[in-house]
């Protein structure tokens, strides 16, 4: 099994600030299987990033993902209000087994 | 646009099974996986298992013992069961779909299940 480690756990920020969230996994993982998700206090995760570096719908141009092999970066630059959240990395491998990452929270510092 | 809505006991007693119902709207359920993910309060993340159109299941090896899954076609909706439940299964339970983007997307908004006598 695959275990993904985000780091830091917490991350203090202003609005306006870029933010830079790490995920190292124990393996290789195929880009195409590195996904990220921000969750609100009270809500489910919501799809950000899949496929390492694809934003979902929706999602603004200010979140981007990079990385491959084992270390893979969400970034958000410029840093709105509503972007303070706990962020997760989620990988994909076979046989089939989805592995999270421990969260890194994104507070207002 | 896809929805998902979980439903079932908020509570079950220990030693007893937990069912949960995710029911689909929006779409037919006639493609890709859908999942069942767990989240204890305070905490991260847990896959417990998926089921496809075909009926194929593929669940965590953590679980895989005491984990079952359906899907009714007719009905839109997939069901989650969960046998021999302690406390340490006490979370938010989440359906989801994976649109074969090794992701999920959308998510259900989850349903709390607590075990306790």
């Amino acid at each position: 099994e695959i275990v993904l480690t985000q780091s830091p756990g917490t991350l203090s920020l202003s609005p306006g600030e870029r933010a830079t969230l790490s995920c190292r996994a124990s393996q290789s993982v195929s880009s195409s299987d590195l996904v990220w998700y921000q969750q609100k206090p009270g809500q489910a995760p919501r799809l950000l990033i899949y496929g390492a570096s694809s934003r979902a719908t929706g999602i603004p141009d200010r979140f981007s993902g990079s990385g491959s092999g084992t270390d893979f970066t969400l970034t958000i630059t410029r840093l709105e209000p509503e972007d303070f959240a706990v962020y997760y990395c989620q990988q994909y491998e076979r046989p089939p087994l989805y592995t999270f990452g421990q969260g890194t929270k994104l507070e207002i510092k | 646009q896809v929805q998902l809505q979980e439903s079932g006991p908020g509570l079950v007693k220990p030693s007893e099974t937990l069912s949960l119902t995710c029911t689909v709207s929006g779409d037919s359920i006639t493609d890709y996986y859908w999942n069942w993910i767990r989240q204890p309060a305070g905490r991260g993340l847990e896959w417990i298992g998926r089921i496809n159109t075909s009926g194929s299941t593929n669940f965590n090896p953590s679980l895989k013992s005491r984990v079952t899954m359906s899907l009714d076609m007719s009905k839109n909706q997939f069901s989650l069961r969960l046998s021999s439940v302690t406390a340490a299964d006490t979370a938010m339970y989440y359906c989801a779909r994976d649109p074969f983007r090794s992701s999920f997307d959308p998510w259900g908004q989850g349903t709390l299940v607590t075990v306790s006598s």
